[in-house]
């Protein structure tokens, strides 16, 4: 079974910039998650998707952020304009229907704001 | 909302020693504790969870205790060894709802 996978693994942008994050979630997980760690902090919640809806988007820190999930597959997380306190790594994590499912992390995306 | 603390921040110990991380939570209605593993540059891996109506679980070298009167939780590696060597992170998560709150880490460090 493949795993979470996240694109790009790394991206270096400069401040302004828009950047767009990709996340596959593993085949078949309903429920999609995207968290942030940034600089050595805890892992924080960003939003949580069930199939291609929003199901709690207390996390996510201003409106330069947008996610989407069109169709209930891949998400994707867009940062725009960039800003330097932006920088961290961006986790998606994924898992099944049901009560206490527990949630498969991706790789997770290292994005680096100049 | 759920805040989660964990300490130590940093833990050396020699191989073979056991170590211990603690963590507490502050929502009384968190009824699931998952500990995840991060190796250096790879994902957060789950090596254990404990839900609330259970005091103690173990798989091997690895073990995890829960006191909910206390709201504290905690993570026994026993016979560490240097493949231990990684970010562990604790979490909580309310009854009901998906968003997992986690912990700062703990950096832990084997010495062969």
């Amino acid at each position: 079974e493949a795993g979470v996978t996240q694109f790009p693994s790394h991206s270096v942008i400069e401040k302004g910039q828009t950047v767009t994050l990709r996340c596959d979630p593993i085949s078949g997980h309903d429920n999609l998650y995207w968290y942030r760690r940034v600089m050595g902090k805890e892992i924080k919640f960003l939003l949580h998707f069930v199939k291609e809806s929003k199901q709690d988007e207390s996390g996510m820190p201003n409106n330069r952020f947008l996610a989407e999930r069109t169709g209930g597959t891949y998400s994707t997380l867009k940062v725009q304009p960039a800003e330097l306190e932006d920088s961290g790594v961006y986790f998606c994590a994924s898992s099944q229907s049901g009560g206490n499912q527990p949630q498969h992390f991706g790789d997770g995306t290292r994005l680096s704001i100049l | 909302g759920e805040n989660v603390e964990q300490h130590p921040s940093t833990l050396s110990v020699q191989e073979g020693d056991s170590a211990v991380i603690k963590c507490t939570y502050s929502d009384s209605a968190s009824n699931y504790f998952p500990w995840y593993k991060q190796e250096l540059g790879k994902r957060p891996q789950l090596i254990i969870d404990i839900r609330s109506n259970v005091g103690e679980k173990k798989d091997q070298r690895i073990a995890v205790t829960l006191n909910k009167t206390a709201k504290h939780f905690s993570l026994h590696i026993t016979e560490t060894q240097p493949e231990d060597s990684a970010v562990y992170f604790c979490a909580a998560r309310r009854g009901g709802y998906q968003k997992v709150t986690f912990g700062t880490g703990t950096k832990l460090q084997v010495i062969p």
